[in-house]
């Protein structure tokens, strides 16, 4: 079946450095989301990329969906603590009635020290 | 705003007993999702719902079953629970292809 691979599944920076977390499909997607859990919260949706090349930014956050639509990244320009949380990439395939599906990949935990 | 309300935050069960999570949406979505979530492992689906009383096996369905009577409610079934499904299950909830919106999660404990 369709397997996403994310990495690292931690990461540890001092405030105010960059974080980046990598997201690897098995087979190429329809359009990849991104999620952002908080410390003993729930999965929130940050943004999803549909096109191939795509890239968007929210604020500090950049994301990009590669050219053969298998990959994707989000990159985090001088983190804050309030960025402190699991950050979850999921793939959606094509078609048919799986189509509301999403594969999750495992999920970066960044760690801010101030 | 969407709320996905789970039934229960923190639940103790013993080996061998039938449990039921409920998870109830109020946006009149379609597709219905529980996952359960583990240390390094992310959010593994269990099963799906993209209508009522369809259903669909996501990648971890053994052991689990699943009930959709009404369109804004989706029960999750342990037929006889077991030490290893110990976890945190989240229940999510989408209109076709848009984002899922979570519930705040059942932490399940089997002794």
């Amino acid at each position: 079946g369709q397997q996403v691979m994310q990495i690292p599944q931690y990461q540890h920076v001092q405030e105010g450095e960059d974080f980046t977390t990598y997201c690897n499909s098995s087979t190429t997607l329809s359009n990849i989301q991104w999620y952002k859990q908080r410390p003993g919260g729930h999965p929130v949706f940050l943004i999803q990329l549909v096109k191939s090349g795509e890239v968007k930014k929210q604020k500090r956050l950049t994301f990009q969906f590669g050219e053969a639509k298998k990959n994707s990244s989000l990159h985090i320009t001088a983190t804050q603590t309030t960025d402190v949380g699991t950050y979850f990439c999921a793939g959606r395939v094509r078609g048919g009635t799986s189509y509301g599906k999403l594969t999750f990949g495992q999920g970066t935990i960044l760690t801010v020290h101030p | 705003d969407v709320k996905v309300t789970q039934s229960s935050r923190y639940l103790v069960k013993r080996t061998g007993e039938k449990v039921f999570l409920e998870c109830v949406q109020d946006m009149d979505h379609e597709n219905m999702f529980w996952y359960r979530q583990d240390p390094g492992l992310g959010l593994r689906l269990i099963y799906f719902s993209y209508d009522v009383k369809m259903k669909e096996k996501g990648d971890i369905p053994e052991g689990y079953s699943v009930s959709r009577e009404k369109k804004e409610r989706f029960s999750l079934i342990l037929e006889s629970a077991s030490t290893n499904q110990t976890s945190m299950y989240l229940c999510a909830s989408s209109s076709y292809a848009q984002p899922q919106h979570f519930g705040d999660g059942t932490r399940l404990s089997i002794l």
